[in-house]
């Protein structure tokens, strides 16, 4: 059980086109999925939390305008990075928490690699 | 603000060796705690955690961590490493009241034959 997980696992485009990552949960429902980056051997950065329903609540320092994020299920979130650019380029993971447990414990999918040219 | 320090950023050992790879918390109580594996181009697995029940948590492939408080520390041990035990590990706690996880920098183990 609680499987995560995130299409596409890696993707190229070029510099100022927009890229759409997306976070599923399988088999649970997720009341707040989150969104990390990891620069190359570097730990995670939380980027925004997403919860059901409502607008995404984005950590300090990014924009919420370049990433947009859209949860529009209790099992799909979604992140676009809107007109990417090559420091852009990083690897995307989502995490989700299960609505029925109250608990701190968040499922991670496998990531998605961005490559912009 | 709770924070965890993983004070090796690189560990080796060989095969059939204990492992160890230390953390230490910042807390003004007792936190939760994670411990999470990443292994090469693949998603976050948890591979323990310690929420006050017991301080000795055993996780998944053998590994487990205990939580000493006189120490702020719960660093996580495996009595015989397996090649497969390779990748990157996490110590984790909770941030926010509990709504985040703010993640350590991460311990490269590398085992060699």
């Amino acid at each position: 059980g609680a499987v995560v997980s995130q299409h596409p696992s890696w993707v190229i485009c070029k510099s100022g086109t927009s890229v759409k990552i997306e976070c599923r949960s399988l088999d649970f429902q997720a009341t707040t999925m989150f969104w990390y980056r990891q620069f190359p051997k570097q730990s995670l950065m939380l980027m925004a939390t997403s919860n059901e329903g409502s607008k995404a609540t984005y950590e300090q320092g990014v924009e919420k305008d370049k990433f947009l994020i859209n949860h529009a299920s209790l099992t799909l979130s979604t992140l676009t990075v809107t007109s990417a650019h090559p420091e852009d380029s990083s690897f995307y993971i989502c995490s989700a928490r299960e609505l029925r447990l109250a608990e701190e414990t968040q499922y991670f999918g496998p990531g998605t690699r961005l490559l912009v040219l | 603000a709770q924070s965890v320090t993983q004070l090796d950023s690189h560990v080796s050992v060989s095969e059939g060796t204990p492992v160890l790879l230390r953390c230490n918390y910042s807390s003004s109580y007792s936190p939760s705690l994670f411990w999470y594996v990443q292994h090469p181009n693949k998603g976050l697995q948890l591979l323990l955690k310690y929420t006050s029940a017991a301080t000795l948590v055993k996780g998944i492939n053998g590994f487990e961590a205990e939580f000493k408080k006189s120490e702020t520390s719960f660093h996580l041990t495996k009595p015989s490493a397996h090649m497969s035990d390779a990748a990157e590990y996490f110590c984790v706690v909770p941030t926010g009241g509990g709504n985040k996880l703010t993640f350590g920098t991460g311990t490269q183990l590398k085992v060699e034959l």
